[in-house]
């Protein structure tokens, strides 16, 4: 079974730059997830999408993230403008179903200079 | 109310010792307490995870000890290998969603 797959793996841009980061869960995961990991501590939950719906984006800064699962598959996490405190590494996870284990991709590692 | 506290920060433990790392938490609506396991540029992994409802689990050479009176829980590794080496997180589940604790780097020296 193929694991969760992210691309790209590392990204570097400006402040005030955009950046998408791309997320393909687990085949036959409803429910994916994404968190950031700040250097130093545990990953931080961003949002939750089940199938295509969003479950919680409560710690999802509105103003300038964003994030989308069309067709309820892949998804896709943008940030514009990036500022300096967005560099982390940026994690999506997926689970078959929400109480179920959460698999985790390699992430995204940004840096905002 | 929804934090995980994780100690130590790091811990360097000799081969064949047992590492132990603790965690805390408030909420007591918490449900399920998994350890994730992380070597450098790769994701979390689930190592092992425990309910409220029991007060140990074993799995290989991994334990996990839950003290629900207490509001703690720990990790153990008995006989620690050199491949043991990687970050080590605890988390606990409310409202469907886990919360992190910190993160304890362990390194096994030969």
């Amino acid at each position: 079974e193929a694991g969760v797959a992210q691309s790209p793996r590392y990204k570097i841009i400006e402040k005030r730059q955009s950046v998408a980061f791309w997320c393909n869960p687990i085949s036959g995961h409803a429910t994916l997830y994404w968190y950031q990991q700040i250097l130093g501590q545990g990953p931080k939950l961003l949002i939750q999408f089940q199938n295509n719906g969003v479950v919680d984006d409560s710690q999802l800064p509105k103003d300038r993230f964003s994030a989308e699962r069309l067709k309820g598959v892949d998804s896709t996490l943008k940030i514009q403008p990036a500022k300096l405190e967005d560099s982390a590494v940026y994690l999506c996870a997926s689970s078959r179903l929400v109480q179920e284990t959460q698999y985790f991709g390699p992430g995204t590692r940004l840096l905002v200079l | 109310q929804q934090q995980v506290k994780q100690s130590p920060q790091s811990l360097i433990v000799q081969k064949g010792g047992i590492p132990i790392i603790n965690c805390a938490y408030e909420n007591t609506a918490f449900d399920y307490f998994p350890w994730y396991q992380q070597f450098p540029g790769k994701g979390p992994a689930l190592l092992i995870a425990i309910r409220p409802d029991v007060s140990e689990k074993k799995e290989g050479r991994f334990t996990i000890s839950f003290n629900k009176s207490a509001k703690q829980f720990s990790l153990h590794i008995m006989d620690s290998q050199p491949g043991d080496s990687a970050t080590y997180f605890c988390a606990a589940r409310g409202n469907e969603k886990l919360t992190f604790g910190t993160g304890t780097r362990l390194t096994i020296i030969p």
